[in-house]
Protein backbone atom coordinates (compact mmCIF):
# COMPACT_ATOMS: atom_id res chain seq x y z
CA UNK A 1 0.00 0.00 0.00
CA UNK A 2 1.56 3.07 -0.92
CA UNK A 3 -1.21 5.79 -0.60
CA UNK A 4 -1.96 8.84 1.14
CA UNK A 5 -5.56 9.04 1.43
CA UNK A 6 -7.59 12.29 2.25
CA UNK A 7 -11.28 13.04 2.89
CA UNK A 8 -13.11 14.70 2.28
CA UNK A 9 -12.27 15.56 -1.77
CA UNK A 10 -14.47 18.68 -1.14
CA UNK A 11 -15.29 20.52 1.44
CA UNK A 12 -17.30 23.68 1.61
CA UNK A 13 -17.54 25.88 4.71
CA UNK A 14 -18.45 28.93 5.74
CA UNK A 15 -16.34 31.43 7.63
CA UNK A 16 -17.96 30.67 11.15
CA UNK A 17 -17.96 26.52 10.99
CA UNK A 18 -15.65 24.18 12.24
CA UNK A 19 -14.41 21.46 10.48
CA UNK A 20 -11.53 18.81 10.14
CA UNK A 21 -9.29 17.52 6.92
CA UNK A 22 -8.13 14.22 7.95
CA UNK A 23 -4.96 12.24 6.19
CA UNK A 24 -3.97 8.55 6.24
CA UNK A 25 -1.06 6.53 5.51
CA UNK A 26 -0.15 2.70 6.38
CA UNK A 27 3.61 2.78 4.96
CA UNK A 28 4.82 3.07 8.25
CA UNK A 29 6.41 6.84 7.39
CA UNK A 30 7.37 8.42 10.57
CA UNK A 31 6.86 11.89 8.73
CA UNK A 32 4.05 13.80 7.69
CA UNK A 33 3.32 16.87 5.69
CA UNK A 34 0.57 19.58 5.26
CA UNK A 35 0.83 21.51 2.28
CA UNK A 36 -1.43 24.36 0.72
CA UNK A 37 -1.78 24.86 -2.95
CA UNK A 38 -3.28 27.90 -4.45
CA UNK A 39 -4.84 27.57 -8.42
CA UNK A 40 -2.22 27.79 -10.85
CA UNK A 41 0.74 28.02 -7.97
CA UNK A 42 3.12 25.50 -6.60
CA UNK A 43 2.34 23.90 -3.30
CA UNK A 44 3.63 25.65 0.26
CA UNK A 45 4.35 23.92 3.53
CA UNK A 46 2.31 24.49 6.40
CA UNK A 47 3.60 22.13 8.70
CA UNK A 48 5.58 19.08 9.49
CA UNK A 49 5.55 15.94 11.73
CA UNK A 50 8.30 13.95 12.69
CA UNK A 51 7.27 11.00 14.83
CA UNK A 52 4.01 12.67 15.79
CA UNK A 53 5.13 15.79 17.16
CA UNK A 54 5.32 18.98 15.27
CA UNK A 55 8.82 19.81 13.74
CA UNK A 56 8.18 22.67 11.14
CA UNK A 57 5.37 25.15 11.42
CA UNK A 58 5.80 27.59 8.65
CA UNK A 59 4.16 30.65 10.63
CA UNK A 60 1.02 29.69 9.71
CA UNK A 61 -2.49 31.45 11.42
CA UNK A 62 -3.84 29.84 14.49
CA UNK A 63 -7.58 29.22 12.53
CA UNK A 64 -4.93 26.24 11.26
CA UNK A 65 -4.45 23.56 13.84
CA UNK A 66 -2.95 20.16 12.98
CA UNK A 67 -3.39 17.02 14.75
CA UNK A 68 -1.09 14.18 14.57
CA UNK A 69 -2.92 11.55 17.06
CA UNK A 70 -0.43 8.45 15.81
CA UNK A 71 1.88 7.61 13.08
CA UNK A 72 -0.59 6.99 10.61
CA UNK A 73 -2.98 9.48 10.96
CA UNK A 74 -2.64 13.37 10.13
CA UNK A 75 -5.55 16.00 10.63
CA UNK A 76 -6.05 19.79 10.14
CA UNK A 77 -8.61 21.35 12.02
CA UNK A 78 -9.95 24.57 10.66
CA UNK A 79 -12.03 27.10 12.61
CA UNK A 80 -13.05 30.99 11.30
CA UNK A 81 -11.67 30.49 8.36
CA UNK A 82 -11.03 33.58 5.41
CA UNK A 83 -12.05 33.01 1.73
CA UNK A 84 -8.90 33.80 0.54
CA UNK A 85 -8.35 30.07 2.46
CA UNK A 86 -9.78 28.46 -0.34
CA UNK A 87 -7.24 26.23 -1.26
CA UNK A 88 -6.11 22.42 -2.14
CA UNK A 89 -4.78 20.78 0.62
CA UNK A 90 -2.61 18.62 0.52
CA UNK A 91 -1.24 15.88 2.63
CA UNK A 92 2.38 13.92 2.38
CA UNK A 93 4.12 11.96 3.90
CA UNK A 94 7.90 10.23 3.96
CA UNK A 95 10.31 7.51 5.71
CA UNK A 96 11.80 10.27 7.75
CA UNK A 97 12.49 13.84 8.02
CA UNK A 98 15.37 14.21 6.11
CA UNK A 99 16.69 16.36 2.77
CA UNK A 100 16.42 13.66 0.56
CA UNK A 101 13.41 11.74 1.32
CA UNK A 102 10.50 11.01 -1.55
CA UNK A 103 7.57 12.66 -0.27
CA UNK A 104 4.33 10.63 -1.20
CA UNK A 105 1.57 13.05 -1.92
CA UNK A 106 -2.70 12.59 -0.85
CA UNK A 107 -4.74 13.47 -3.93
CA UNK A 108 -5.91 16.65 -1.63
CA UNK A 109 -9.05 17.88 -0.25
CA UNK A 110 -10.12 20.94 -2.35
CA UNK A 111 -11.32 23.59 0.16
CA UNK A 112 -13.92 26.91 -0.42
CA UNK A 113 -14.61 29.16 2.62
CA UNK A 114 -17.85 31.31 1.61
CA UNK B 1 18.97 30.09 1.08
CA UNK B 2 17.55 27.44 -1.56
CA UNK B 3 15.39 28.34 -4.32
CA UNK B 4 14.59 26.94 -7.82
CA UNK B 5 13.57 28.89 -11.23
CA UNK B 6 11.32 27.30 -13.63
CA UNK B 7 12.01 28.83 -16.99
CA UNK B 8 8.66 28.87 -19.28
CA UNK B 9 5.39 28.78 -17.39
CA UNK B 10 3.81 26.65 -20.36
CA UNK B 11 5.37 24.58 -22.79
CA UNK B 12 3.45 22.90 -25.69
CA UNK B 13 4.65 19.86 -27.67
CA UNK B 14 3.65 17.89 -30.54
CA UNK B 15 2.79 14.12 -29.82
CA UNK B 16 6.75 12.19 -30.53
CA UNK B 17 8.32 15.49 -29.92
CA UNK B 18 11.24 15.57 -27.61
CA UNK B 19 10.09 17.13 -24.35
CA UNK B 20 12.62 19.74 -22.49
CA UNK B 21 11.20 21.66 -18.99
CA UNK B 22 13.89 23.80 -17.53
CA UNK B 23 14.75 24.23 -13.88
CA UNK B 24 17.45 26.20 -12.40
CA UNK B 25 18.68 26.14 -8.69
CA UNK B 26 20.22 28.26 -6.39
CA UNK B 27 22.01 26.59 -2.87
CA UNK B 28 24.60 27.44 -0.24
CA UNK B 29 24.70 23.72 0.06
CA UNK B 30 24.69 20.89 -2.08
CA UNK B 31 21.61 20.37 -3.64
CA UNK B 32 18.82 17.84 -3.28
CA UNK B 33 16.92 18.16 -6.34
CA UNK B 34 13.61 16.54 -7.81
CA UNK B 35 10.78 16.76 -10.29
CA UNK B 36 6.98 15.83 -9.31
CA UNK B 37 4.36 15.72 -11.59
CA UNK B 38 0.83 16.67 -10.97
CA UNK B 39 -1.62 15.57 -13.26
CA UNK B 40 -5.31 17.51 -12.83
CA UNK B 41 -6.93 16.91 -9.58
CA UNK B 42 -3.99 14.87 -7.99
CA UNK B 43 -1.58 15.21 -5.80
CA UNK B 44 1.99 15.04 -6.47
CA UNK B 45 4.32 12.52 -7.48
CA UNK B 46 7.91 12.05 -7.62
CA UNK B 47 9.60 11.87 -11.36
CA UNK B 48 12.54 11.75 -10.43
CA UNK B 49 15.43 12.90 -7.67
CA UNK B 50 19.21 14.19 -7.30
CA UNK B 51 21.02 12.97 -4.93
CA UNK B 52 24.54 13.47 -6.04
CA UNK B 53 24.94 9.69 -6.75
CA UNK B 54 24.97 10.34 -10.57
CA UNK B 55 24.58 13.45 -12.36
CA UNK B 56 22.47 11.81 -15.20
CA UNK B 57 19.10 10.64 -13.24
CA UNK B 58 16.52 8.25 -15.08
CA UNK B 59 12.79 8.46 -13.68
CA UNK B 60 9.47 6.88 -14.27
CA UNK B 61 7.70 7.07 -17.55
CA UNK B 62 10.28 7.71 -19.52
CA UNK B 63 12.26 10.80 -17.73
CA UNK B 64 15.06 11.89 -17.40
CA UNK B 65 17.15 14.77 -15.95
CA UNK B 66 20.84 15.69 -16.13
CA UNK B 67 22.66 18.09 -13.02
CA UNK B 68 25.37 20.35 -14.52
CA UNK B 69 26.56 22.21 -11.36
CA UNK B 70 28.59 24.28 -13.42
CA UNK B 71 25.01 25.96 -15.33
CA UNK B 72 23.68 25.60 -12.05
CA UNK B 73 20.45 23.62 -13.58
CA UNK B 74 18.50 20.68 -13.52
CA UNK B 75 16.41 20.23 -16.71
CA UNK B 76 14.20 17.62 -17.36
CA UNK B 77 13.60 15.58 -20.76
CA UNK B 78 11.64 12.77 -22.50
CA UNK B 79 12.57 11.80 -25.80
CA UNK B 80 9.16 11.43 -27.35
CA UNK B 81 6.42 13.16 -26.10
CA UNK B 82 2.46 11.12 -25.66
CA UNK B 83 -0.66 12.80 -24.75
CA UNK B 84 -0.10 11.52 -21.35
CA UNK B 85 2.29 13.95 -20.29
CA UNK B 86 0.29 16.47 -20.10
CA UNK B 87 0.25 17.70 -16.90
CA UNK B 88 1.63 19.91 -14.18
CA UNK B 89 5.64 19.55 -13.68
CA UNK B 90 7.43 21.30 -10.50
CA UNK B 91 11.03 20.76 -10.17
CA UNK B 92 12.28 21.31 -6.20
CA UNK B 93 14.80 21.38 -4.01
CA UNK B 94 15.47 20.31 -0.30
CA UNK B 95 15.70 23.17 2.40
CA UNK B 96 18.38 23.11 4.15
CA UNK B 97 19.96 20.51 7.25
CA UNK B 98 17.75 21.94 9.59
CA UNK B 99 14.83 22.26 7.71
CA UNK B 100 15.03 18.61 6.93
CA UNK B 101 11.89 17.86 5.46
CA UNK B 102 10.99 21.55 3.71
CA UNK B 103 10.71 21.17 -0.15
CA UNK B 104 10.98 24.77 -2.09
CA UNK B 105 9.00 24.49 -5.33
CA UNK B 106 9.41 26.26 -8.29
CA UNK B 107 6.53 27.99 -10.39
CA UNK B 108 5.80 25.08 -12.23
CA UNK B 109 5.69 24.60 -16.04
CA UNK B 110 2.45 23.49 -17.63
CA UNK B 111 3.03 21.06 -20.48
CA UNK B 112 0.47 20.42 -23.40
CA UNK B 113 0.54 17.56 -25.73
CA UNK B 114 -0.53 17.98 -29.56
CA UNK B 115 -2.01 15.36 -31.43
Amino acid sequence: DTEVTQTPKHLVMGMTNKKSLKCEQHMGHRAMYWYKQKAKKPPELMFVYSYEKLSINESVPSRFSPECPNSSLLNLHLHALQPEDSALYLCASSQEVRTNEKLFFGSGTQLSVL
Amino acid sequence: AQSVTQLGSHVSVSEGALVLLRCNYSSSVPPYLFWYVQYPNQGLQLLLKYTSAATLVKGINGFEAEFKKSETSFHLTKPSAHMSDAAEYFCAVSGSYNQGGKLIFGQGTELSVKP
